[in-house]
């Protein structure tokens, strides 16, 4: 099946840094994307990576790709109260247009 | 500048009832998504519109399911009958074009059905 895996629940102080992990499925991806859903709220598209990278830095986000184990990381430096939401990972396969979304991670910022 | 635009935002029935979802994109958006989203998961696309055309609906449960975009704009998702297991975020996205970061998708804020 299609799964992309991710961990449920982070927790960190403000001002601390943020590590969330997911693990994709399909080596032949070619973009994968990190969204952020706030409560009530659709989801928005934080950043992306092409697949060809292994970093991309986009402020206070910086993402690692490993395709050799198919992780994706988004760290979220200086980690504010606002930044607290659910966090998705999505890959597209290539040949496809589909969307393929992680179970998110649900990152709380304790002040 | 209106994001997309979902209505209604809640709505709760009893099983077997039918119930209809409506979605509004950004203006010139050709590109429409419906996505399903569980209580703890992420969204699962049911079906992609191009236009007026449905490119992708392989995901959509067509037994009870049906969605229709006439004109290439506003689009209805339709559940007839619900059932339990349909209680779910139902979210509608828009993009310019499919495919690709550059063709970036809006989200709506979706509209949380509860089947009885």
């Amino acid at each position: 099946g299609e799964d992309v895996e991710q961990s449920l629940f982070l927790s960190v102080r403000e001002g601390d840094s943020s590590v969330i992990n997911c693990t994709y499925t399909d080596s032949s991806s070619t973009y994968l994307y990190w969204y952020k859903q706030e409560p009530g709220a659709g989801l928005q598209l934080l950043t992306y990576i092409f697949s060809n990278m292994d970093m991309k830095q986009d402020q206070r986000l910086t993402v690692l790709l490993n395709k050799k184990d198919k992780h994706l990381s988004l760290r979220i430096a200086d980690t504010q109260t606002g930044d607290s939401a659910i966090y998705f990972c999505a890959e597209t396969p290539s040949g496809t247009y589909k969307y393929i979304f992680g179970t998110g991670t649900r990152l709380k910022v304790l002040a | 500048e209106a994001g997309v635009v979902q209505s209604p935002r809640y709505k709760i029935i009893e099983k077997k009832q039918p119930v209809a979802f409506w979605c509004n994109p950004i203006s010139g958006h050709n590109t429409l998504y419906w996505y399903l989203q569980n209580l703890g998961q992420g969204p699962e696309l049911l079906i992609r519109y191009e236009n007026e055309e449905a490119v992708d609906d392989s995901q959509l449960p067509k037994d009870r399911f049906s969605a229709e975009r006439l004109k290439g704009v506003d689009s209805t998702l339709k559940i007839q009958p619900a059932e339990l297991g349909d209680s779910a975020v139902y979210l509608c996205a828009s993009s310019l074009a499919a495919g690709g970061p550059y063709n970036e998708q809006f989200f709506g804020p979706g509209t949380r059905l509860t089947v009885l």
